[in-house]
């Protein structure tokens, strides 16, 4: 069963610095990978879609990476802002041939000014 | 503008009320999936729907019902609500599964005393 693991669960960071975001799935057999952003009383926001066949994405100050072999993404920010400061979750979609999404628990973001 | 619409936003009410969260997405998507939010758990998907008439179990669909009458629209029925599906639920949807991104409500927090 696939299960994936986003660690850590919370990280603060000074404004200004590059952090890296980790994304585990125990099954490679996934379709794609999609990183989102939450913030607090808000829904998700799709931030990048990596598909299977990609090794990444990049949008803005956003970079992600997808390694199948080895079960990972890592999404990349650079020169961080207090806006970053939200609750980042990843999510894989199988090749199981069903349509289902299986989602991280999400890393807490707090950049501080 | 683009957007998936949910309602209620908040609900409190009680043991074996039936109740209806409805869900409307204005971008002719022929995707939908409904998602529950619980801490320590993350999201987990509820019911999906690959288009009209047409929908599947998540990983969790005990307790809950959904239909697909019209494109647009995809609520979801607690026939006989528990506290233990005092949750947070979201509605997403996308145009083609594994190709784009999901778009995802607001979310309705509900309450089960």
């Amino acid at each position: 069963k696939q299960e994936v693991t986003q660690i850590p669960a919370a990280l603060s960071v000074p404004e200004g610095e590059n952090l890296v975001l980790n994304c585990s799935f125990t099954d490679s057999a996934i379709y794609n990978l999609q990183w989102f952003r939450q913030d607090p009383g808000k829904g998700l926001t799709s931030l990048l879609l990596i598909q299977s066949s990609q090794r990444e994405q990049t949008s803005g100050r956003l970079n992600a990476s997808l390694d199948k072999s080895s079960g990972r993404s890592t999404l990349y920010i650079a020169a961080s802002q207090p806006g970053d400061s939200a609750t980042y979750l990843c999510a894989v979609r199988p090749t199981s041939g069903t349509y289902k999404y299986i989602f991280g628990t999400g890393t807490r973001l707090k950049v501080l000014a | 503008e683009a957007q998936v619409t949910q309602n209620p936003r908040y609900l409190i009410t009680v043991t074996g009320k039936k109740l209806t969260v409805t869900c409307s997405q204005n971008m002719n998507h022929e995707y939908m999936s409904w998602y529950r939010q619980d801490p320590g758990l993350g999201l987990r998907q509820i019911y999906y729907s690959m288009n009209v008439e047409v929908t599947d179990k998540g990983d969790v669909p005990e307790g809950y019902k959904v239909s697909r009458k019209e494109k647009r629209n995809f609520p979801l029925i607690l026939e006989s609500p528990s506290p233990n599906q005092t949750s947070l639920y979201f509605c997403a949807s996308s145009i083609r599964t594994g190709l784009q991104p999901q778009h995802f409500g607001d979310g309705t927090r509900l309450s089960i005393l």
